[in-house]
């Protein structure tokens, strides 16, 4: 099946600082990946959809400067959350759509945890 | 803009019953998927089933069916046979056809009782 990793599972970083969030499809060509966020007991958010070789599209009310995304090639996609802050602290997602269907395959997830 | 609905914050059911969880919709297209994913403790979303709007069919995967009623925009899940494993929570998902984004609904956490 397909599978999309992320890359770290876990950062904790001081605020002010910038951290980078890589996610890789392992096993098919993704022109399209999602960035999401997801809050304690909720559901997941859309902050922006990842093109490869083009810029990202933002969800309404995202700060697009502060929350950097790369889809340098058809496989990797990157979030730079740039002088983070503790309300940036969350779990944040990413998937990729394969070329061939419509489902999203979903990576295991990035704890930011910002002191 | 569409919406998804599930309305069961929580359920519980018995090992080995059947249940079933709830979830509507609202669309503006003719063309569109639904999808189950299912979020267990570990926090890595897995797509449970999809079903294309075109298709009369319920789609089925093994022990899980939906029962799809597209004029009255219903898309409920149906486990049978529940085991341990199915704890999770449960997100039902819409997406346009030609629109690539998952519009989410707020979950049903399941909880599977021994």
């Amino acid at each position: 099946g397909a599978v999309v990793s992320q890359h770290p599972s876990w950062v904790i970083c001081k605020s002010g600082t910038s951290v980078k969030i890589e996610c890789r499809s392992l096993d098919f060509q993704a022109t399209t990946m999602f960035w999401y966020r997801q809050f304690p007991k909720q559901s997941l958010m859309l902050m922006a959809t990842s093109n490869e070789g083009s810029k990202a599209t933002y969800e309404q009310g995202v700060e697009k400067d502060k929350f950097l995304i790369n889809h340098a090639s058809l496989t990797l996609s990157t979030l730079t959350v740039t002088s983070a802050h503790p309300e940036d602290s969350s779990f944040y997602i990413c998937s990729a759509r394969d070329r061939a269907y419509y489902e999203q395959y979903f990576g295991p997830g990035t704890r930011l945890t910002v002191t | 803009a569409q919406t998804v609905t599930q309305s069961q914050p929580e359920m519980s059911v018995q090992e080995a019953e059947t249940v079933t969880l709830s979830c509507t919709y609202d669309t503006s297209e003719s063309n569109y998927y639904l999808f189950w994913y299912k979020q267990p403790p570990s926090r890595q979303m897995i797509l449970v089933i999809r079903q294309e709007a075109y298709k009369q069919q319920n789609a089925t995967e093994n022990r899980f069916s939906v029962n799809f009623q597209k004029a009255a925009k219903s898309f409920s899940l149906k486990i049978s046979d529940s085991q341990l494993g199915d704890t999770a929570m449960y997100f039902c998902a819409l997406a346009n056809f030609g629109n690539e984004k998952l519009t989410f609904g707020t979950g049903t956490r399941l909880t599977i009782i021994p």
